[in-house]
């Protein structure tokens, strides 16, 4: 079973932030956060992952809270283009998998 | 730089017909999964790798089978198709041995079983 908890779905005007939340109160302490997307049924895109400490890279910031049980994944420009189901993911321990939820359908809208 | 490469793309099959999905990764990673996504589902993991001559099931192993003897190709075998493993087939690749390392996808499989 997934051990993360999303919203079904977002809107987010074009050219701001996209704040996706995400509840994992069952994380273990090696456990990472991961954040992959999905556009158009092609295969999910790894956006970005993290432990402990807030994570940055070219497409997104991840704030996790500090005792671990939530996150964020933060657009800060949002596109059209960024139109997607976006998966937050726990990664289990046994054999490194990814289970995934059900995602949050963010729709960026000019 | 070619990734995780799937194919076929598309398949029809008959109910009762069997199949082989292929996938190749060039990355020489360890880890190689197979998922599967059904229409606004997320994904399902059916069987997983963590090397050559390694297997083990995943959420949603019964109808399919795999096999790993080399570390580049995992394919997935459905022997007696059904109509409910029509759905789109995803495999993955990650380095492995941590879980500070990320998957990488194909771009699937489009299965029909009618």
């Amino acid at each position: 079973d997934a051990k993360t908890t999303q919203p079904p779905s977002m809107d987010c005007a074009e050219g701001r932030a996209a704040n996706l939340p995400c509840n994992h109160s069952t994380i273990s302490g090696n456990e990472y956060v991961y954040w992959y997307r999905q556009i158009h049924s092609q295969g999910p895109q790894y956006i970005i992952h993290g432990l402990k400490n807030n994570e940055t890279n070219e497409m997104a910031s991840l704030i996790i809270t500090e005792d671990r049980k939530s996150s964020t994944l933060i657009l800060p420009h949002a596109t059209l283009r960024d139109t997607a189901v976006y998966y937050c993911i726990v990664r289990v321990f046994e054999g490194n998998k990814l289970v995934f939820g059900a995602g949050t359908i963010l729709r960026v809208k000019s | 730089n070619a990734g995780v490469t799937q194919t076929p793309k598309f398949r029809i099959l008959k109910i009762g017909q069997s199949m082989t999905l292929q996938c190749a990764q060039d990355m020489n990673h360890n880890y190689m999964y197979w998922y599967r996504q059904d229409p606004g589902m997320g994904l399902k993991l059916i069987y997983y790798s963590v090397g050559a001559g390694i297997t083990d099931k995943g959420e949603v192993p019964n109808g399919y089978n795999v096999s790993r003897s080399t570390t580049e190709d995992f394919p997935l075998r459905l022997e007696l198709a059904a109509p409910s493993q029509t759905s789109v087939y995803f495999c993955a690749s990650s380095t492995g041995t941590a879980l500070n390392s990320p998957l990488h996808f194909g771009n699937g499989t489009r299965l029909t079983v009618t």
